[in-house]
């Protein structure tokens, strides 16, 4: 079974200090990895995802991850975060041959002027 | 609006009520979810369609939880006798079918319908 583990809960920076929230994910198969953000009172919102190709992928708001397939992770990055990052981080996994996503529980992020 | 919709946002019942909530996905989308999501963890899934086929349902789901997509289009998720353990935030979303499907597309979410049970 598909299994994906976010070691920081809650995570607390200054505005332009540098970001790295983990992401672990457990299944021995193909896999495609989606980072989703929740901003407080929002809906969750595709940040990222993984398919093929290039392992570090760009998505919006100047945030990255990079998929190492040998450590089985998919670490979200950004070089300087604003206050506007604050909110809620989850990753997300989905194999193959599924069409379902599985999720982690999540990472706070808290970010202040 | 062209995103995903749920009705209602927010619902209290008294436990062992019936509830029922809706949700009306992006009108292309071919695959819809429902997830579940407690204070301090991540979306669990439930269930998931392909038109009005249910394909999966969770093994956690409980037999007073039912889903329903008649017609391919909206989607329907009911509670039975609800439990204090049911309050939750309950998520709905979809996803079109394309090469690749989920892992090209990735899921679009509505904005959940909380569920509190007192």
């Amino acid at each position: 079974a598909q299994s994906v583990s976010q070691h920081n809960h809650h995570v607390i920076l200054s505005e332009a200090a540098s970001l790295e929230l983990g992401c672990n994910y457990s299944y021995g198969g193909t896999v495609n990895l989606f980072w989703y953000v929740q901003y407080p009172g929002q809906h969750l919102q595709l940040l990222l995802k993984y398919f093929s190709g290039d392992p570090l992928v760009k998505g919006i708001k100047g945030f990255e991850a990079e998929f190492i397939k040998s450590k089985f992770s998919f670490n979200l990055r950004k070089p300087s975060v604003q206050w506007s990052d604050t909110a809620e981080y989850f990753c997300a996994v989905n194999a193959r041959n599924t069409d379902k996503l599985i999720f982690g529980t999540g990472t706070r992020l808290q970010v202040f002027p | 609006d062209t995103g995903v919709s749920q009705d209602p946002r927010h619902k209290i019942t008294k436990r062992g009520q019936n509830v029922t909530f809706r949700c009306d996905p992006i009108s292309e989308h071919n695959r819809l979810y429902w997830y579940r999501q407690t204070l301090g963890q991540g979306p669990e899934f439930l269930t998931y369609f392909q038109n009005e086929a249910q394909l999966e349902k969770s093994r956690l789901l409980s037999d007073r939880f039912s889903a329903e997509r008649p017609k391919g289009s909206f989607s329907t998720l009911e509670i039975q006798r609800t439990e204090q353990g049911d309050s939750a935030m309950y998520l709905c979303a979809s996803s079109p079918i394309g090469t690749g499907g989920v892992g090209v597309y990735g899921y679009t979410f509505g904005s959940g319908t909380r569920l509190t049970v007192v």
